[in-house]
């Protein structure tokens, strides 16, 4: 079982504020990181699968970076907004994991008006 | 919207009986999988399926069992539920594939309480 953190584990941000979170996990047998995003009472849903060291995704207000070398990812929200309220999971996969997801807890981000 | 569907959404039971939890999705997806969550904890793979009778036991240790005897439907069977046994149970599945990073879609849950 892999050792994945993710920090904070919750953040309050005031609606039009922009913020970051960061996902930790070993660098060893690297193959793709992934980010879901999960709204109370729904069902997680998929944001990224990032794979090179240095990838960069965006979806929106939302974006990604991955460093696989020293083994985190940042994710970023632009000028939050209410619906971005959620708790957002990362979830890496590596070379011997046969293509299973080793989720971390989650930041919950909570953004008021 | 993913088509994965999962039934009941909420189960309240009592010690001693025997539950199935159901999933099943209408995208074709040859895998699927079933994952556990404990209040305020990580989502912890339990089970999981390649294709029509694969099924293999995931990194968390569970009592339950799953078949998956047709490739839309994956249930979870718990012979005799415990208090232990409370927990969330989210069914996922991805395309049929090789690639690892083939995206998961999540059913809604079912919330499960055994007194």
């Amino acid at each position: 079982i892999l050792n994945v953190e993710q920090s904070p584990q919750s953040l309050h941000v005031q609606e039009g504020d922009s913020t970051n979170f960061t996902c930790s996990f070993p660098s060893s047998n690297f193959y793709a990181l992934h980010w879901y995003r999960w709204e109370t009472a729904k069902s997680p849903e998929a944001l990224f699968v990032m794979t090179l060291n240095g990838d960069e995704k965006k979806k929106g207000r939302i974006s990604a970076t991955l460093n696989t070398k020293e083994g985190y990812s940042y994710l970023y929200i632009k000028g939050s907004q209410p619906e971005d309220s959620a708790t957002y999971l990362c979830a890496p996969m590596t070379t011997d994991s046969w293509g299973k997801l080793q989720f971390g807890a989650g930041t919950q981000v909570v953004v008021t008006p | 919207e993913a088509d994965i569907y999962q039934t009941p959404r909420y189960l309240v039971i009592g010690t001693g009986k025997k539950i199935t939890l159901e999933c099943s999705q209408t995208m074709g997806h040859d895998k699927m999988y079933w994952y556990q969550q404990d209040p305020g904890m990580e989502l912890h793979l339990i089970h999981y399926s390649y294709g029509v009778n694969s099924t293999e036991k995931g990194d968390l240790s569970s009592e339950s069992t799953v078949s998956r005897i047709r490739t839309e439907h994956f249930p979870l069977t718990l012979e005799s539920a415990r208090p232990s046994h409370t927990s969330q149970y989210l069914c996922a599945s991805s395309e049929s594939g090789g690639l690892w990073t083939d995206t998961q879609y999540f059913g809604p849950g079912t919330r499960l309480t055994v007194l």
